[in-house]
């Protein structure tokens, strides 16, 4: 079984452009989160999303967003980049949402650079 | 507001030497707190889930065990694949929505 996927694995912007990030999760699973990780802060909760709709968010800005399509599959935009974006970007799949979740199960992440 | 420490940052053993990594959280109404291994380069794998006070599960050479106020990772006679960096999270329901706090994670390095 496949597990999940992110694309691209590495990227590199400059300050105010955007950037939209891609994650598959695993066949059958329906919640996909979405995680920021630096060295400072560690990992930061972003949003989820199951069957569609984002059903928990984080606390970052409304720069960040995120959509899911019907296939599950998910993608994070970034919009007016910032040099403080630079961090890598996880994203993670479960079968069920929210307090169902006995585990998630993440991809490798995209690397982003914002110069 | 949530926290998660965990202690030390880094850590490194000898094969075979045995220790423990600690987590400790404050956070009202724990609906649950993770284990997981990040390897470099990827992402994390999960190891354990622990629900209520005095619950222990074990999984090879680790073993996770919580109480009210901490969780311990315990790592006996490590060998030089379980280097990693091990996060724990703490998950609470806040106004409807499901809130999961990492940790900043615990390096280890065991050398050969």
């Amino acid at each position: 079984k496949a597990g999940v996927t992110q694309t691209p694995r590495y990227l590199i912007k400059t300050r105010g452009q955007q950037v939209t990030l891609s994650c598959s999760p695993i066949s059958g699973h329906r919640s996909v989160s979405w995680y920021q990780q630096t060295p400072g802060q560690g990992l930061q909760f972003l949003f989820e999303y199951f069957s569609e709709t984002q059903r928990n968010k984080g606390n970052f800005p409304g720069r960040f967003s995120g959509r899911q399509f019907s296939n599950s599959r998910s993608e994070m935009n970034v919009s007016t980049l910032e040099l403080g974006d630079s961090a890598l970007y996880l994203c993670a799949s479960s079968q069920t949402q929210g307090t169902s979740n006995e585990k998630l199960f993440f991809g490798s992440g995209t690397q982003l650079s914002v110069l | 507001e949530d926290q998660v420490t965990q202690s030390p940052e880094a850590l490194r053993l000898q094969e075979g030497e045995s220790s423990s990594l600690n987590c400790s959280y404050t956070v009202s109404g724990l609906r649950g707190l993770f284990w997981y291994r990040q390897d470099p380069g990827k992402g994390p794998e999960f190891l354990f889930t622990l629900y209520s006070a005095g619950e222990e599960k074990e999984k090879e050479r680790l073993k996770a065990t919580l109480t009210k106020k901490e969780s311990f990772l315990h790592i006996t006679a490590p060998k030089p694949e379980d280097s990693a960096t091990y996060l724990c999270a703490v998950r609470r329901r806040d106004f409807g929505n499901e809130k999961l706090t990492f940790g900043t994670g615990t390096r280890l390095t065991i050398i050969p």
